[in-house]
Parts: structure tokens; C-alpha cells; sequence
């Protein structure tokens, strides 16, 4: 089965750098998404990773590290329209059209 | 460019009512998804579709069911309504192929059962 672990809530302040880890495990690994959703919308896409390395777009970037189960999402630069909540997600080993996804990191920025 | 476009975006239901909730995308994906999102518990799936004629369950499935008939069109059903599928439903599509495929989500369903 799949399970995916990151942290409810984070703080950051406006202008700063935040990190948003996530730990999953799986039994067959392809690849890991990140999503955005902010309060009362739609998850939408940020970002795909399957190679281990950290990869950028923007003030955005991922990381992953297969071996260790692990990736993060940084945020850079921070905004006050980057509060929303940051979901974690990884296509089931069985068959990669389902996705499981974690509960989601809500981060909120602070003047 | 729609998207995916989910109707209705409210509803309040009493126990025991019966309604169904549409689900249109215009992108020709072939996978289409509904997921139901609760505080604390993240997004989990209902039931899923790969195709035109076909549906699977997904990670909750008691208490729905869903049909998808024409390619673009994924549309989920409750029998009867129980204050514990208070919930907001989202709808999602994807293409088939790689692994890396993002799903594209509707705007989502806020459903209340009293």
C-alpha cells in the first residue's frame, strides 16, 4: 500500500524561504507530485518529480530522494498569496492511474 | 477552455434524499476520478474510470455509486443521502500514458446532508 506523511500546518513569515517535507513509502515507486490548494479551491499542479535531484520552476522548487523515501517543496521568496495548504501525492504501485494522497501541509504567511 | 467543470457547486439534502452530481471535462482525457475531501483527512477516492464504459471502486466507495457513459461526462450518485457524506467532492481527469500525468480538477461540490 501507499502512505504519505507530511506536517498539518507551518508558519512562514512574507519574503522568507519555507520547506515542506513529505515522507511517503510505496511499493513501487512513479514518481511524486505536488499539489496547491488554496482555501475553498481546487488542488492544481505544481510539480512532478521521478528523478532524485531537486528540480526548479520559478520560487518553487522540489527534491527528491528515492532511496530515502523523501521530498520536499521550497517556497522562496514568500508571498501572502502563497498561504494555501501543499499536497503530497504518489501513483499507486498497482497501477498509476490512482493516485494517494497525503492529508496536506497548510502553511500560512505572516507580515 | 472549460476544463473540468462540476455541477452543482452547493447542495443541501435531508437524510434519506437521493441526488447525483456531474462531472464534465472537455480535454479529452481518458482517466476521470472523484475524490471526497474532509478536514484532517485529505483527499480520498470514491471511484475512478479509465474509460468510456468503465468504472472501479476507489478507497471509499459505500454509499455511491457513478457511471460514465460518454467519455467526457464522469457522474456520481447517492442513493440516499447520510449526514456522514457531508463532504466536498472533487471531480478530476487525467491523460492516460506516463506515470507523469497530473490530474486537472473541477471546482469542486460543497454537499450538505442534514
Amino acid at each position: 500500500g501507499q502512505n504519505i506523511d507530511q506536517p498539518t500546518e507551518m508558519t512562514a513569515t512574507e519574503g522568507a524561504i519555507v520547506q515542506i517535507n513529505c515522507t511517503y513509502q510505496t511499493s513501487g515507486f512513479n514518481g511524486l507530485f505536488w499539489y496547491q490548494q488554496h482555501a475553498g479551491e481546487a488542488p492544481t499542479f505544481l510539480s512532478y518529480n521521478v528523478l532524485d535531484g531537486l528540480e526548479e520552476k520559478g520560487r518553487f522548487s522540489s527534491f527528491l530522494s528515492r532511496s530515502k523515501g523523501y521530498s520536499y517543496l521550497l517556497l522562496k521568496e514568500l508571498q501572502m498569496k502563497d498561504s494555501a495548504s501543499y499536497l503530497c501525492a504518489v501513483p499507486n504501485s498497482g497501477g498509476y492511474q490512482k493516485v494517494t494522497f497525503g492529508i496536506g501541509t497548510k502553511l500560512q504567511v505572516i507580515p | 477552455n472549460a476544463g473540468v467543470t462540476q455541477t452543482p457547486k452547493f447542495r443541501v439534502l435531508k437524510t434519506g434524499q437521493s441526488m447525483t452530481l456531474l462531472c464534465a471535462q472537455d480535454m479529452n482525457h481518458e482517466y476521470m476520478y472523484w475524490y471526497r475531501q474532509d478536514p484532517g483527512m485529505g483527499l480520498r477516492l470514491i471511484h475512478y474510470s479509465v474509460g468510456e464504459g468503465t468504472t472501479a471502486k476507489g478507497e471509499v466507495p459505500d454509499g455511491y455509486n457513478v457511471s460514465r457513459l460518454k467519455k467526457q461526462n464522469f457522474l456520481l450518485g447517492l442513493e440516499s443521502a447520510a449526514p456522514s457524506q457531508t463532504s466536498v467532492y472533487f471531480c478530476a481527469s487525467s491523460y492516460r500514458g506516463q506515470s507523469n500525468q497530473p490530474q486537472h480538477f473541477g471546482d469542486g461540490t460543497r454537499l450538505s446532508i442534514l
